[in-house]
Formats: structure tokens, sequence, C-alpha cells
């Protein structure tokens, strides 16, 4: 079964640089959730995007925007990097009507030095 | 906002024993979910519960769904290597239009061959 893709896999920044993580999420999933995982912590949440809408906001930092398109899939944009951005950025994706079942793809690691 | 208590927090098991872990909450959840992390990969939902109560099964895995709605119990009978991981579990919180998973801080799993 297809799963949810996410691009790059991994990506090294330096401070104050910007990254665009992208995300593919499911065939026929419409919601797609954006997550943040640091080191030995659990996955927080950062925005969430619904028929290109945005549907939920966590804990994002204002230097970090996202979008959804119209085939559904999703960028991330992090600007001003900063060295406590080094986490690995998870996307997820559900069917609107079954928003709590999310899966989630691979994951890009962002290491900012 | 919602905090998920998980335990324990680490587990050291022979290959072919069974295996508990728990997940409370101090607010009623509606659905719990259970996910295994492997490292540097995405999460992997394992099992979604939506009525207090429920008691669910995939393979090896068997999920319960509080009656309280404050908690869920998740067990692994006979281990094997493979289920070597983190074990989140994960509720959604209602907002806005969708919905954002609050994580456990996991449960480690070793197992012994």
């Amino acid at each position: 079964a297809a799963g949810v893709i996410q691009s790059p896999r991994h990506l090294i920044k330096e401070k104050r640089e910007t990254a665009t993580l992208k995300c593919y999420p499911i065939p026929r999933h419409d919601t797609v959730y954006w997550y943040q995982q640091g080191p030995g912590q659990d996955p927080q949440f950062l925005i969430s995007f619904y028929e290109k809408m945005q549907s939920d906001k966590g804990s994002i930092p204002d230097r970090f925007s996202a979008q959804q398109f119209s085939d559904y899939h999703s960028e991330l944009n992090m600007s001003s990097l900063e060295l406590g951005d080094s986490a690995l950025y998870f996307c997820a994706s559900s069917r609107f009507q079954r928003g709590y079942e999310q899966y989630f793809g691979p994951g890009t690691r962002l290491t900012v030095t | 906002g919602q905090q998920l208590n998980q335990s324990p927090q680490s587990m050291f098991i022979q290959e072919g024993e069974d295996v508990s872990m728990n997940c409370t909450s101090s607010s009623i959840f509606n659905t719990w979910l259970w996910y295994k992390q492997d490292p540097g990969e995405g999460p992997v939902l394992l099992i979604a519960l939506y009525k207090a109560g429920e008691l669910t099964s995939n393979g090896r895995l068997t999920a319960q769904f509080g009656i309280t709605r404050k908690d869920s119990f998740l067990n692994i009978s006979a281990s094997i290597p493979s289920d070597v991981g983190i074990y989140f579990c994960a509720g959604p919180n209602s907002g806005g239009s969708n919905y954002k998973l609050t994580f456990g801080k996991g449960t480690l799993l070793t197992v012994n061959p």
C-alpha cells in the first residue's frame, strides 16, 4: 500500500539559512499534519491542513510556515534556522472523516550547524 | 493541555515473554491510539480504539480502552526481536476542524534473543 512520502530524507543547513520540507500524503487522504520530534522526545504537533486551509496550529515558531496545495501535498518552510531546530520532522496524513487515524511518513532529519 | 503518562519508560525482556504497558491521562480521551517507532523512522499506527471498554487485537498485539476513558493498555504476547522499538500512546485533541495528536513519552522495549 502507498505510504506518506517525505523529501528530502536528510537535510543539513547552516544557522540562519532556510529549508523547505515536502510531504506527499497517501492517495485520497485530504488532511496533512506536521510534527517535530527532538532527540529522545515524543512527536510534537506543529500544524495541520485540510483542503488547502490551515485547520489547527500547535507550537510552530513564527519563523516556520506551511501550506497545502491543490494536489494535497504540503510544504513546510523554515527560515532563519537555529541550532535548536535540528530534529526529525514528520508529516502524517489522514482522511478528514477519520482524522484521528494518522499515518506517518518516514520523516526528514534536519541538522542545523 | 492534555498530557499522557506512559509506563514503564523502558523494558528489557527475553524473547518469548509477554509484555504489558499502559498509558494514563488526567482528562478524558474519546480515542486512543498506539504507535510503534523504530529508530530514525516514522511512527507506525498499530491499533486504534474508539469506545470505552473496547478490546482490540492486531496479531500478537492487544489493546484496551479503559472504562474511565482515562487510560489504555497495550499487551504484546510471545515477543520476538523485531518487537524492539519505542511504543507511543496517543490521543487526539479536537481543535479547529481536525485533530492534533498528543503523544505519551513512550516505552522503549528491548527484546533479548
